[in-house]
């Protein structure tokens, strides 16, 4: 069961353009991180966002955690062919043991084009 | 600062095999979760060591097992191995056993092959 749904799934677009990735989930997360993943390669982390309605920018990037800890979204302003990857959202919830484990979106894989 | 190192990068195997896979964490990290990503799918939770001992198990049989050691590099074990078990598997590190903040940082993965 893929408790959190991202869309859109693939996106492709020119470079200069807008574009904005949803993180959708019906279950409260205690954190949500951004990760982006070039292929054969492990993800590697963009943002962490802890409180809800929190927002962070990271240069072009802006990454949203709702209010209610559910969702989140990432827009990124100008596109440039180095953003090209899978990009997955992923929320932290404990589990039974005392640990801490990653739930992860279904991935959104965005290509920039020149 | 030495990041998550894993090895081997790649590993084919036929089924009923069984398979180790290695993981360093980062300097200064002692805990250590493993995931499965299946092609074209988010990665998926395995299980977690902390200081030595599990911490936490995801949906996955019991021919999954793990290993952390006290240096707190891990091992992942697959018993059995089945064609479905052809993914690529990620260890994260991370300090503490749990926290709201829990940020994880990966390795680049094993890519294992079972045919």
């Amino acid at each position: 069961t893929q408790l959190l749904e991202q869309s859109p799934q693939f996106l492709s677009i020119q470079e200069g353009e807008n574009l904005t990735v949803y993180c959708n989930s019906s279950s409260v997360f205690s954190s949500l991180q951004w990760y982006r993943q070039e292929p054969g390669e492990g993800p590697v982390l963009l943002v962490t966002v802890v409180t809800g309605g929190e927002v962070k920018k990271l240069k072009r990037l802006t990454f949203q955690f709702g209010d209610a800890r559910k969702d989140s979204s990432l827009h990124i302003t100008a596109a440039q062919p180095g953003d090209t990857g899978l990009y997955l959202c992923a929320g932290a919830r404990g589990v039974t043991g005392g640990g801490n484990k990653l739930t992860f979106g279904t991935g959104t894989q965005l290509k920039v084009e020149l | 600062e030495t990041g998550v190192t894993q090895s081997p990068t790649h590993l084919i195997k036929t089924r009923g095999q069984q398979v180790t896979l290695r993981c360093s964490s980062q300097s200064g990290h002692n805990t250590v979760s493993w995931y499965q990503q299946a092609l074209g799918q988010g990665p998926q939770f395995i299980f977690q060591y902390y200081r030595e001992e599990e911490n936490g198990r995801g949906n996955f049989p019991p021919r999954f097992s793990g290993l952390q050691f006290p240096n707190y590099s891990s091992e992942l074990n697959v018993n059995a191995l089945e064609l479905d078990d052809s993914a690529l598997y990620l260890c994260a590190s991370s300090l503490g056993r749990s926290s709201s903040y829990n940020e994880q940082f990966f390795g680049p993965g094993t890519r294992l092959t079972v045919l």
